[in-house]
């Protein structure tokens, strides 16, 4: 177990709907970062938070923001869903000192939409 | 899209035998990091190489790292059962070290 928990851990939603995942990140990290995960790829980049603030974004598009609260906990927000967003969500936190660190992960939320 | 790819995509061993995955990348690097998972759940970090590293150790783990060909192995020796699972390569640039950037996985499986 890293410390990093996700809720929840399966969501179904339906086209066009508004989903919000959340993440608490492991004690003493304050860097956030959000992946997701189709089936049968590795992990794609989607933000990272740091200190409130957006700090670097994959190729996503903006329907897909987060948040992240001074407690270091963070939601990931997807407006208007496609059916291509189906997907393990991926949350993985890290402390700021250091380049060289490792990310430690979540156990992920796997949300399927019809 | 990903950084690189990892080779083979599937790998099947028997227990105690060795495993090897290889990871090619792109760009260029701080650090390269492999990890481990399993049936779809969260990734493990399994170990970290700087890019100034050729060779690291962890246990059972071995991983070398190539900046001029842009590549890197995870030697897993005397495996066992317990680490059939995906394996990831990860790599982290310059000025973002927690952005990491995965290959497409290897599949392990290690046969009892």
């Amino acid at each position: 177990e890293t410390g990093v928990t996700q809720s929840p851990t399966h969501l179904i939603k339906t086209r066009g709907q508004q989903v919000t995942l959340r993440c608490s990140s492991q004690s003493g990290h304050n860097t956030v970062s959000w992946y997701q995960q189709a089936l049968g790829q590795g992990p794609q980049f989607i933000f990272q938070y740091y200190r409130e603030e957006e700090n670097g974004r994959g190729n996503f598009p903006p329907r897909f923001s987060g948040l992240q609260f001074p407690n270091y906990s963070s939601e990931l927000n997807v407006n208007a869903l496609e059916l291509d967003d189906s997907a393990l969500y991926l949350c993985a936190s890290s402390p700021l000192s250091g380049q060289n660190t490792e990310a430690f992960f979540g156990q992920g939320t796997r949300l399927t939409v019809v | 899209s990903q950084q690189g790819e990892e080779d083979p995509q599937a790998l099947s061993i028997q227990e105690g035998e060795n495993a090897t995955m290889n990871c090619s990348y792109k760009t260029s690097i701080n650090n390269l990091q492999w990890y481990r998972q399993n049936s779809g759940r969260g990734l493990v970090h399994l170990i970290l190489i700087r890019s100034n590293e050729r060779e690291k150790h962890s246990g059972r783990l071995r991983v070398t790292l190539d900046t001029s060909k842009k590549s890197s192995s995870l030697l897993i020796t005397a495996s066992r059962a317990a680490d059939t699972a995906s394996y990831f390569c990860a790599t982290a640039r310059g000025g973002s070290a927690r952005q990491l950037t995965f290959g497409s996985g290897t599949q392990l499986t290690v046969l009892p």
